[in-house]
């Protein structure tokens, strides 16, 4: 069954700690996403790779990190250094040629500050 | 220049009635205009698109117009059920391998 799987679906994370989102896809995906959505704010990209060991800056990458050593592996790391970090992430990969259209999202991870 | 405008933010539509939520854009290189729809603790998925070719696409009781000298493309539901209650998105891309715009976002409740 392909698809995009995202771990864990809750996440809490205390003062000055770092935590990784997981995301995985069996899509055989070259390009895959990462946004976060707050209430009344849409969809704003954090990071995304088209390929793999290869990484752009989103709209709102201060905070994050992220690495992309396999195809099919997408983590994202939130850092103490990201101040307001409650939100629901959605990771996404979208379909190989010459242009990304479709994506797919995965089913999100809400973090939330202790 | 990159931004996709989204309204309205909520929508509450009747049973049976027509849901229009409309979305308007600046920069006239974008070439592909996509719906998502998101249900609550969900990610979104792709509903419907349109290239700026056309000036109507139809699926089923979804219908996205699209206005090219205004710069504007709606989504119509026809005959809303309660089903479609959900978050919709609109996005929009240029050609090449550059992310989606996303707007941001509209709920829909129908209410029966």
């Amino acid at each position: 069954d392909g698809g995009i799987t995202q771990s864990p679906k809750y996440l809490f994370r205390k003062e000055g700690q770092n935590v990784t989102l997981s995301c995985e896809q069996n899509l055989n995906h070259d390009a895959m996403y990462w946004y976060r959505q707050d209430p009344g704010q849409g969809l704003r990209l954090i990071y995304y790779s088209q390929i793999v060991n290869d990484f752009q800056k989103g709209d709102i990458a201060e905070g994050y990190s992220v690495s992309r050593e396999k195809k099919e592996s997408f983590p994202l790391t939130v850092t103490s250094a990201q101040k307001n970090p409650t939100a629901f992430y959605l990771c996404a990969s979208s379909t190989p040629g010459p242009r990304n259209e479709k994506l797919f999202f995965g089913s999100g991870t809400q973090l939330s500050v202790l | 220049q990159q931004q996709v405008k989204q309204s309205p933010q909520s929508l509450i539509v009747q049973k049976g009635g027509i849901s229009i939520i409309n979305c308007a854009y600046e920069n006239t290189a974008f070439d592909y205009f996509p719906w998502y729809q998101q249900f609550p603790g969900k990610g979104p998925a792709l509903l419907i698109a349109i290239r700026p070719d056309v000036s109507e696409k139809k699926e089923g009781r979804f219908t996205i117009s699209f206005n090219k000298s205004a710069k504007q493309f709606s989504l119509h539901i026809m005959d809303s059920q309660p089903g479609d209650s959900a978050t919709y998105f609109c996005a929009a891309s240029l050609a090449g391998n550059t992310p989606l715009v996303f707007g941001k976002g509209t709920r829909l409740s129908v209410i029966a």
